[in-house]
């Protein structure tokens, strides 16, 4: 079970757009359409932000969106705002268990 | 408003054993799958074990397998985790979290503050 590999870091000037991969293999991300995408903030639980590859729960702000391709998924922000600087993690979720990304830190500049 | 409070933690010697609970409020407990997930302290997030509405599948990850037992009461919308043979690598925050449906989807909608649990001599 090894982790799902995000980029360490990511960066971005507030109203650019940023994207976040997370790849995987075709055992978890590849071969199945559970992935979801975590915010953490410093010292909360994280929030749930997109699931089934591209949903958004409600009161999720529509400037979050996921998508995949293959064995790699993406979350990109647009509209990027001072708030969205955060910890965020993927997730793939297979039949017997479920995977993290390593994380990813946003930084808004 | 969904409540999911952590207890249980602390500090205990490696090898020795430790029981966490949650107390679930706020939402019917015996309609969804709930999970513990960890983290270290300043780490990334790591799924322990999963347990569905009825207790019916139950999943854990390889490096607790063994170890660690899930289980839940419906009646005091409880959820439970049994550490035996702890090790230092298991000082973690262990957060509760309630799936977003009732059985196992990897979802965790609703996530507890979490209990801290120190292994040490």
């Amino acid at each position: 079970q090894s982790a799902l590999t995000q980029p360490a870091s990511v960066s971005g000037s507030p109203g650019q757009s940023i994207t976040i991969s997370c790849t995987g293999t075709s055992s978890d991300v590849g071969g199945y359409n559970y992935v979801s995408w975590y915010q953490q903030n410093p010292g909360k639980a994280p929030k749930l932000m997109i699931y089934d590859v591209s949903n958004r729960p409600s009161g999720v702000s529509n400037r979050f969106s996921g998508s995949k391709s293959g064995n790699t998924a993406s979350l990109t922000i647009s509209g990027l705002q001072a708030e969205d600087e955060a910890d965020y993690y993927c997730s793939s979720y297979t039949s017997s268990s479920t995977l993290f990304g390593g994380g990813t830190k946003l930084t808004v500049l | 408003e969904v409540q999911l409070v952590e207890s249980g933690g602390g500090l205990v010697q490696p090898g020795r054993s430790l029981r966490l609970s949650c107390a679930a409020s706020g939402f019917t407990f015996d309609d969804y799958a709930m999970h513990w997930v960890r983290q270290a302290p300043g780490k990334g997030l790591e799924w322990v074990s999963g347990i569905s509405w009825n207790s019916g599948s139950i999943g854990y990850a390889d490096s607790v397998k063994g170890r660690f037992t899930i289980s839940r009461d419906n009646a005091k919308n409880s959820l439970y985790l049994q550490m035996n043979s702890l090790r230092a690598e298991d000082t973690v925050l262990y957060y509760c979290a309630k799936d977003m449906r009732y059985d196992s989807s990897g979802y965790y909608q609703d996530w507890g503050q979490g209990t801290l649990v120190s292994v040490s001599s």
